[in-house]
C-alpha cells in the first residue's frame, strides 16, 4: 500500500515553456501533498505544501508564481513550472499522507521527476 | 529550532560488515516524529521506520535496527552484514506534532557504498 506516482519522470524542455508534474496517490486518498527539490548530492528542500482544495503554501523563497500547484483531487496534485529557466533544472519529488495535519502521518514520497531546461 | 544532522556524509564498507548510520536532531517539543528513509540511485524515497517521541523501545526489522535515545537526542540506524543492494542515500527526518508546522525536516543525508 501508501504508493504515489509521478509523471513524467524525466522531461527535457527548452528555456521559456511551461512544465506540469503530476503527483498521485494511488492506493490512498490524501489530504496533504508536498513537493520538494533536490539538487545533486543534496537534502531535499521542501517547496510547498498542497492541501486539498485549498490553496498551497509556499516555503520561504520560493515563487508562487513561477511554481504553480494545484491539488484539485483526493489523488492529484500538480506542479507546473512556469516560464522555465536552466537554473529550474533540478530533481523534483512529491510526496502525499493521508491527514491534513499531524507529524505522525508517514509521507509517502513519488519516485521523483528529474528536469532539465536547456 | 527543529535541525538534523548527519553528520556523516559518506561510508564505504564492503559486504557483511555491519554500519552504523547516525542520526542527532533537534527540538523545543516533547512530542515529534522521527524517520528513517532510503534513496536508492533510481531516486525514490523508500520510507523504513516511524517513531514517535514516546517509545524509545529499539526496533529491528530483519537486517535494520534502530536505537533511539531521547538523552542524547539520537535516532541512529544500523545495517548488519550489510550488501550491495543496501548502497543508498540515507536520510534521517523530524516532524514535530504541531498542526501549521508538522513539515519534515530532513538531515543532509549519509551515502553508503557497500562493495562487493
Amino acid at each position: 500500500g501508501a504508493v504515489v506516482s509521478q509523471h513524467p519522470s524525466w522531461v527535457i524542455c527548452k528555456s521559456g515553456t511551461s512544465v506540469k508534474i503530476e503527483c498521485r496517490s494511488l492506493d490512498f486518498q490524501a489530504t496533504t501533498m508536498f513537493w520538494y527539490r533536490q539538487f545533486p548530492k543534496q537534502s531535499l528542500m521542501l517547496m510547498a505544501t498542497s492541501n486539498e482544495g485549498s490553496k498551497a503554501t509556499y516555503e520561504q523563497g520560493v515563487e508562487k508564481d513561477k511554481f504553480l500547484i494545484n491539488h484539485a483531487s483526493l489523488t492529484l496534485s500538480t506542479l507546473t513550472v512556469t516560464s522555465a529557466h536552466p537554473e529550474d533544472s533540478s530533481f523534483y519529488i512529491c510526496s502525499a499522507r493521508v491527514g491534513r495535519t499531524g507529524g505522525q502521518e508517514t509521507q509517502y514520497f513519488g519516485p521523483g521527476t528529474r528536469l532539465l531546461v536547456l | 529550532a527543529q535541525k538534523v544532522t548527519q553528520a556523516q556524509t559518506e561510508i564505504s564498507v564492503v559486504e557483511k560488515e555491519d554500519v552504523t548510520l547516525d542520526c542527532v536532531y533537534e527540538t523545543r517539543d516533547t512530542t515529534y516524529y522521527l524517520f528513517w528513509y532510503k534513496q536508492p540511485p533510481s531516486g525514490e524515497l523508500v520510507f523504513l521506520i516511524r517513531r514517535n517521541s514516546f517509545d524509545e523501545q529499539n526496533e529491528i526489522s530483519g537486517r535494520y535496527s534502530w536505537n533511539f535515545q531521547k538523552s542524547t537526542s539520537s535516532f541512529n540506524f544500523t545495517i548488519t552484514a550489510s550488501q550491495v543492494v543496501d548502497s543508498a542515500v540515507y536520510f534521517c527526518a523530524l516532524s514535530e506534532a504541531r498542526g501549521n508546522t508538522d513539515k519534515l525536516i530532513f538531515g543532509t543525508g549519509t551515502r553508503l557504498q557497500v562493495f562487493p
